[in-house]
């Protein structure tokens, strides 16, 4: 099966900064999305990221607090913009071939101070 | 998509059968049942998912009811290994771009106990 590797895989920053993240995979897929997992708290859905196009977001996300980019099939970024304690999460990256299941990174941890 | 219940936390004993069940009532005829984990600290993997007919593989097996509104996941003989939070996922499989994501609910955290 095909392997995600995101970075960083944890980082600590300041509150007001933005962090961009890097989901790479090791083969083509067709789907890339985007999860946050709050602490203590399930997986939710940001956005399903669009290659060559504007990524499509899920009720309360935006694009100017989570701008996405996907410039190929195998590679996507997530930037958490203007960074408050409350965006502490681990964000996830997923990717999905047609007729496999979606398969997951191992997260990036953030911690906002 | 429809919404699944499952119980917030099991326990089970290494070597026996971990039996995790799942209500999705609200289940439509073109919905199939996926179940996923997540161990500690790492991403969710992807177990197996079946439509009407029990179905088994390396992982584990996938026993749906006749009216298809509640299914269970079996862990044929359970490791320490298998402490992870379950995640039972009910979604079109035929998909047009756009059904493709997931929706997780609260999961079941499994704890093996030696």
């Amino acid at each position: 099966s095909a392997v995600i590797s995101q970075k960083p895989s944890r980082d600590i920053c300041q509150r007001g900064t933005s962090l961009t993240i890097q989901c790479q995979v090791d083969s083509q897929v067709t789907m890339m999305f985007w999860y946050r997992q709050q602490p203590g708290q399930s997986l939710t859905l940001i956005a399903t990221a669009n290659q060559g196009s504007e990524a499509t977001y899920e009720s309360g996300f935006v694009i100017d607090k989570f701008p996405i980019s996907r410039p190929n099939l195998t590679f996507s970024t997530l930037t958490v913009s203007n960074m408050s304690p409350e965006d502490s999460s681990i964000y996830l990256c997923s990717g999905k071939r047609g007729g496999t299941e979606a398969f997951f990174g191992q997260g990036t941890r953030l911690t906002v101070v | 998509d429809a919404k699944t219940t499952q119980p917030p936390s099991m326990d089970c004993a290494e070597g026996r059968a971990a039996n995790l069940p799942c209500n999705h009532s609200t289940i439509s005829g073109n919905e199939y049942v996926y179940w996923y984990r997540q161990i500690h600290s790492q991403g969710p993997q992807y177990i197996i998912h079946g439509l009407k007919n029990n179905e088994t593989n390396e992982m584990a097996s996938l026993i749906i009811t006749e009216d298809r509104k509640s299914s269970t996941l079996i862990l044929p003989h359970a490791t320490l290994r298998d402490t992870a939070v379950y995640y039972c996922i009910v979604r079109p499989y035929l998909s047009n771009f756009g059904n493709e994501k997931l929706t997780f609910g609260t999961g079941t955290r499994l704890t093996i106990i030696p």
